[in-house]
């Protein structure tokens, strides 16, 4: 099994729609976790770092569930800007390990 | 501003050549990281670094190599370059963990090729 699962997509949806994106993580003593964007052949950046009680940035929204070792990136009101590679991210202690990245395309 | 650079951004080399790519921050941080990142795979650890002096083998370390002298620099030494290694490659470097959340910043990324 992999550390950090995600689904590839892509996943297209309309502009204005919300999407959402979930990823799932083996190792139960993670103790970081974050959504990064990578756009296409440029570097991943830091999209939001994520905790048990849920954080909002905006129109994103990531939530993390320990017990079921998930964690969730909502988008609302989706724009064309928004088009991207979203990577999940899970670490412990200085490593950190990335998912696949599950593509996004918004469409007009 | 505190950055990460990467150099070159492109590069072709043939089979066989040693090539070294740079990474220099300006972060002063500690961690370093190296990774490959190719389709179908998402992103790869090569080598990273936890202080001066110090290194380690990551998932894919085979014909990789990695020296830290200093805080700011992590160059990559791919020793004999293999076709298989045509990848982009990227940098990246985080503060303590105990400073907070193991956020990794990255450079731009090497286009290498290998012919």
């Amino acid at each position: 099994r992999k550390e950090v699962e995600q689904d590839p997509g892509p996943f297209n949806v309309p502009e204005g729609a919300t999407v959402a994106f979930n990823c799932t993580y083996s190792n139960s003593a993670s103790q970081s976790f974050f959504w990064y964007r990578q756009d296409c052949r440029k570097e991943p950046k830091l999209l939001m770092s994520v905790y048990s009680s849920g954080n909002e940035d905006g129109r994103f929204t990531a939530q993390l569930n320990r017990a079921s070792q998930y964690i969730s990136l909502l988008i609302r009101d989706s724009k064309l800007s928004d088009s991207a590679t979203y990577l999940c991210v899970v670490g412990r202690y200085q490593k950190v390990t990335f998912g696949i990245g599950t593509k996004l395309q918004v469409i007009p | 501003d505190a950055e990460i650079t990467q150099s070159p951004r492109h590069k072709i080399t043939e089979t066989g050549r040693q090539v070294t790519l740079a990474c220099h921050q300006t972060w002063n941080h500690n961690n370093m990281f190296w990774y490959r990142q190719d389709l179908g795979h998402g992103l790869r650890l090569i080598h990273y670094s936890y202080g001066v002096q110090d290194t380690n083998k990551g998932e894919v370390s085979d014909g990789y190599s990695v020296s830290r002298s200093n805080t700011e620099d992590l160059p990559l030494t791919l020793e004999s370059a293999a076709s298989s290694q045509t990848s982009v490659y990227f940098c990246a470097s985080s503060a303590d963990p105990q400073e907070a959340k193991n956020i990794q910043y990255f450079g731009a990324g090497t286009r290498l090729s290998v012919l």
